[in-house]
């Protein structure tokens, strides 16, 4: 009963560098999100999917990108890396009805140096 | 416009000592509230929440206030423990949206 993984746990990049980060839940949940967490600013919505084969926008999208091929997964791509999405990001999933909570990964510390 | 406002990036008490955590919103439509703890390294796990309709909600040592009026919510951790040393989230959503709104988070340190 894993819940939320994420993958990797860890990663350095160089400026311009391109990486994906994986998300995977086990519970069947028709939602999932990405978001990153920077000291002082919470957590911030980047993109988030409502099923398989749908995503959309959330407050700080730019310089991501998505795909949920599979229900089960949400992959959170950065295409050219800056210094600027140095933070954690972290994955989550819900049910249909957000007011029951998220569950989330134990989060991805990614520094672009 | 950060329509969840937490003001107080830090908090601490004394074990057995009562935790009020405040939180403060902008966005009238905004009608579930839910607040999660984050120790380090790990993901933020859901504490407790509450429905507009109510203005309040307990489990167990945790109580949430809700007063609409001010748009200003609570947690409430009765008594403190030092496990209880965390970082804590308020975050909001309103029927039909399909994401949450997070706070910028307390961090509770509860002194042995």
């Amino acid at each position: 009963n894993a819940g939320v993984t994420q993958t990797p746990k860890f990663r350095v990049l160089k400026t311009g560098q391109s990486m994906t980060l994986l998300c995977a839940q086990d519970m069947n949940h028709e939602y999932m999100y990405w978001y990153r967490q920077d000291p002082g600013m919470g957590l911030r919505l980047i993109h988030y999917s409502v099923g398989e084969g749908t995503t959309a926008k959330g407050e700080v999208p730019d310089g991501y990108n998505v795909s949920r091929l599979k229900k089960q997964n949400f992959l959170l791509g950065l295409e050219s890396a800056a210094p600027s999405q140095t933070s954690v990001y972290f994955c989550a999933s819900s049910p249909r009805t957000v007011s029951y909570g998220y569950t989330f990964g134990s989060g991805t510390r990614l520094t672009v140096v | 416009d950060q329509q969840v406002k937490q003001n107080s990036p830090s908090l601490s008490v004394q074990e057995g000592r009562i935790s009020i955590l405040n939180c403060d919103y902008t966005n009238s439509m905004f009608d579930y509230f839910l607040w999660y703890k984050k120790y380090p390294a790990e993901g933020p796990t859901f504490l407790i929440s509450i429905s507009s309709i109510k203005d309040k909600n307990e489990d167990g040592r945790f109580t949430v206030f809700l007063n609409k009026s001010a748009k200003h919510l609570s947690l409430h951790i009765v008594p403190s423990q030092p496990g209880d040393s965390a970082v804590y989230f308020c975050a909001a959503s309103y029927t039909g949206r399909r994401a949450l709104t997070f706070g910028s988070g307390t961090r509770l340190q509860v002194q042995p």
